[in-house]
């Protein structure tokens, strides 16, 4: 079992630039949640998949951000139009859910996203 | 809305002596979950401890216990015998239906 992987680890980029970020589960997990942590803050959901299908946004992700998981397997996760405001680590988790099996997410090293 | 609140921004304790994080949360659910992360310097969140709503004993892994009081609404996670690699930050978190809240963490440093 080789975890949850994210890549890349860090991003540097132009404001207004595209980036996209990949995430890899353990495989077996069947849900995918997408974070964002900015400094001297928990994680902020922004996002979650039950293998392919996106059942939950949060309020936090505008239209610049998209998220998919087109297998139900990798994840990827863009932002648009990157602005200075967008910078932070994005952190991914996955998790199995199984009737009344309690559900703990493990989360991925994070991608560290500056925006400049 | 669900909140969590962990009131100490940083902590200090002495190697080999126990140490209580605090957490309260607030939710009208009597469906939820409770977890507690590490994340050392490096970023990688890593998976400490659960409570569920409906347990009736705290929950223990290790050196790690949760003294989970119901009707305070605390979920307080106790670290027994410190150890240096115990320095990281903690966040408390609450699963409420598919999502999770975390707090805003606290930060630990065991002192030689």
């Amino acid at each position: 079992d080789t975890g949850v992987s994210q890549d890349p680890r860090h991003k540097i980029t132009k404001r207004g630039q595209n980036v996209t970020f990949r995430c890899d589960p353990i495989s077996e997990h069947n849900r995918l949640y997408w974070y964002r942590q900015t400094l001297g803050q928990g994680p902020e959901f922004l996002t979650y998949f039950q293998n392919e299908a996106q059942l939950e946004k949060s309020r936090l992700l505008s239209d610049r951000f998209s998220a998919e998981r087109p297998k139900g397997s990798f994840s990827t996760l863009e932002i648009q139009r990157t602005e200075q405001g967008d910078s932070a680590m994005y952190l991914c988790a996955s998790s199995l859910q199984q009737g009344r099996m309690v559900e703990t997410q493990y989360f991925g090293p994070g991608t560290r996203l500056l925006v400049l | 809305a669900q909140k969590i609140t962990q009131t100490q921004p940083g902590m200090f304790v002495q190697e080999k002596e126990a140490v209580t994080l605090d957490c309260t949360y607030d939710t009208s659910d009597p469906s939820y979950g409770l977890f507690w992360y590490k994340q050392p310097s490096s970023g990688e969140m890593i998976f400490l401890i659960y409570q569920g709503s409906y347990d009736q004993q705290n929950a223990t892994e290790g050196r790690y216990s949760l003294n989970f009081q119901k009707a305070r609404k605390s979920a307080n996670l106790v670290i027994s015998a410190s150890q240096l690699g115990d320095s990281a930050m903690y966040f408390c978190a609450m699963r409420f239906i598919n999502q999770f809240y975390f707090g805003t963490g606290t930060s630990l440093t065991v002192i030689p």
